[in-house]
C-alpha cells in the first residue's frame, strides 16, 4: 500500500543546532506539504512544493526550508533549532487529477523537542 | 486569505448523546471543504469531503456534514457518538482556483464519556 513515512518520530535537539526531518512518500503526488501542529493553533502550514525543484512559503516558514530533487521525498530542515520551534510536525500529500481534488494523506508525525 | 474557526474547543458528552461540532470558513468563492480525525497519538485521517453536489455529505463511522454556502459553514454532525469517537476533529478548507494546501481550524477535542 502507498504511504507517507515521517523519520525521526521523536528527536530532542538543543538550540543552535541544524535539524533536517524526512519526509517520503510513495502516492508518486506531485504536492506535498509540511504542518506544524501546536495545541490551540490546530495545523499551520510550513512549506509546501507542487513539483520537482519547485517549493513555497507557508504562513509560520520563518527558520525553515524544504528542497524537492524527486517526487518521492521533501525534506523539513531547521537551520538553527529554537525552543519557540518544538512541535509535532505532519507530513502530508496531495494529488489534483480527475475526480481526486486534493485530499490530504498524512504521515504519522514527528515529534521535534528543543531545548 | 482564507480561515476557519471552530467554536467549540472542548466537547465533553456521553455515550449515544447527538453531536454537532461547528466549522465557518471566510471565502467567498468556490471552496473544497473537508472534516478529519486524529485519534490519540495517531495521524490526521479524512472523515469527510465536500466539492461540490449534494450539501449534505456521509462519511465514514457514521458522520455527516452539511454545507449550506450562505452562512459560510460545514458542521459536523452524528446522531449517537460512541466511545470510541473521542478524538480531535479538525475542519479544512481548500479555496482559490490553483490553490492546493488546506488551511485547518484550530481544532475541537470531543471526549465521550461511557
Amino acid at each position: 500500500d502507498a504511504e507517507i513515512t515521517q523519520s525521526p518520530r521523536h528527536k530532542i535537539t538543543e538550540t543552535g543546532r541544524q535539524v533536517t526531518l524526512a519526509c517520503h512518500q510513495t502516492w508518486n503526488h506531485n504536492n506535498m506539504f509540511w504542518y506544524r501542529q501546536d495545541l490551540g493553533h490546530g495545523l499551520r502550514l510550513i512549506h509546501y512544493s507542487y513539483g520537482v525543484h519547485d517549493t513555497n512559503k507557508g504562513e509560520v516558514s520563518d527558520g525553515y526550508s524544504v528542497s524537492r530533487s524527486n517526487t518521492e521525498d521533501l525534506p523539513l530542515t531547521l537551520e538553527s533549532a529554537a525552543s519557540s520551534q518544538t512541535s509535532v510536525y505532519f507530513c502530508a500529500s496531495s494529488e489534483f487529477k480527475g475526480a481526486n481534488t486534493g485530499e490530504l494523506f498524512f504521515g504519522e508525525g514527528s515529534r521535534l523537542t528543543v531545548l | 486569505a482564507q480561515s476557519v474557526s471552530q467554536h467549540n474547543h472542548h466537547v465533553i458528552l456521553s455515550e449515544a448523546a447527538s453531536l454537532e461540532l461547528g466549522c465557518n470558513y471566510s471565502y467567498g468563492g468556490t471552496v473544497n471543504l473537508f472534516w478529519y480525525v486524529q485519534y490519540p497519538g495517531q495521524h490526521l485521517q479524512l472523515l469527510l469531503k465536500y466539492f461540490s453536489g449534494d450539501p449534505l455529505v456521509k462519511g465514514i463511522k457514521g458522520f455527516e456534514a452539511e454545507f449550506i454556502k450562505s452562512k459560510f459553514s460545514f458542521n459536523l454532525r452524528k446522531p449517537s457518538v460512541q466511545w470510541s469517537d473521542t478524538a480531535e476533529y479538525f475542519c479544512a478548507v481548500n479555496a482559490g482556483t490553483g490553490r492546493r494546501a488546506l488551511t485547518f481550524g484550530s481544532g475541537t477535542r470531543l471526549q465521550v464519556q461511557p
